[in-house]
């Protein structure tokens, strides 16, 4: 079957470093995307990730490695508007979003 | 430009009944997703049209269906409500790349179904 894993929660101190890993298990792979989404809102796109390697946009970075179904968002400089949850999502064969749960991400001062 | 629009914004219906949600997409996308959301579950697919086609669906019975227009618009449709169908319904939309993944979906605010 397909899957997607990732952490449930974290928590980080404000203007640290934090990594969210995501493991998945796909009928093909056409990329992997990472969402944010504050609580009561919506999702909002953050990444895209289709080869492997690191891509980083500003204070985010995520990266992949497709052989080891392995990806993972990194959130430097932590800010408290940063506490939300981080949904991965792995596009398959049929280019079909399989969703994780999402990490919910606590920042404390 | 406009976002993704969905109406109602919210809804209270009763077990039995049936609901139609509307989505417009963001002019130009072709793609439209619908998702369902509950505390705790995250995101759950239920289905994708792409040019007026059904191109994927989830994990979902019968009674959840949709249909995409030829503007793109999409509704969804669930016949014969249950209590557990209460949630947030999201609509997303997106431009598909040449390669056939639909990139960057924007998410419409969802309407708020409570089945009474």
């Amino acid at each position: 079957g397909q899957n997607i894993d990732q952490p449930t929660e974290m928590t980080a101190t404000e203007g640290a470093i934090v990594q969210i890993n995501c493991t998945y298990q796909t009928s093909g792979f056409n990329g992997l995307f990472w969402y944010q989404q504050h609580a009561g809102e919506a999702p909002t796109f953050l990444s895209y990730n289709v080869l492997d390697g690191l891509e980083e946009k500003g204070r985010f970075s995520s990266f992949l490695s497709r052989s080891k179904g392995y990806s993972y968002l990194l959130l430097k400089e932590l800010q408290m508007k940063d506490s939300a949850s981080y949904l991965c999502a792995a596009s398959d064969s049929n280019y079909q979003l399989i969703w994780g749960a999402g990490t919910k991400l606590i920042i404390k001062p | 430009k406009a976002g993704v629009t969905q109406t109602p914004r919210y809804l209270i219906k009763t077990r039995g009944q049936q609901v139609t949600l509307s989505c417009s997409p963001i002019s130009g996308h072709r793609s439209v997703s619908w998702y369902q959301q509950t505390p705790g579950q995250g995101l759950q697919f239920l289905f994708e049209y792409f040019s007026e086609t059904q191109r994927n669906k989830g994990n979902f019975p019968g009674r959840f269906s949709g249909r995409q227009f030829s503007n793109s618009r999409s509704e969804m449709n669930v016949s014969t409500l249950e209590l557990g169908d209460s949630a947030l319904y999201l609509c997303a939309s997106s431009f598909v790349l040449a390669g056939g993944v639909a990139y960057e979906q924007y998410f419409g605010p969802g309407t708020r179904l409570t089945v009474t």
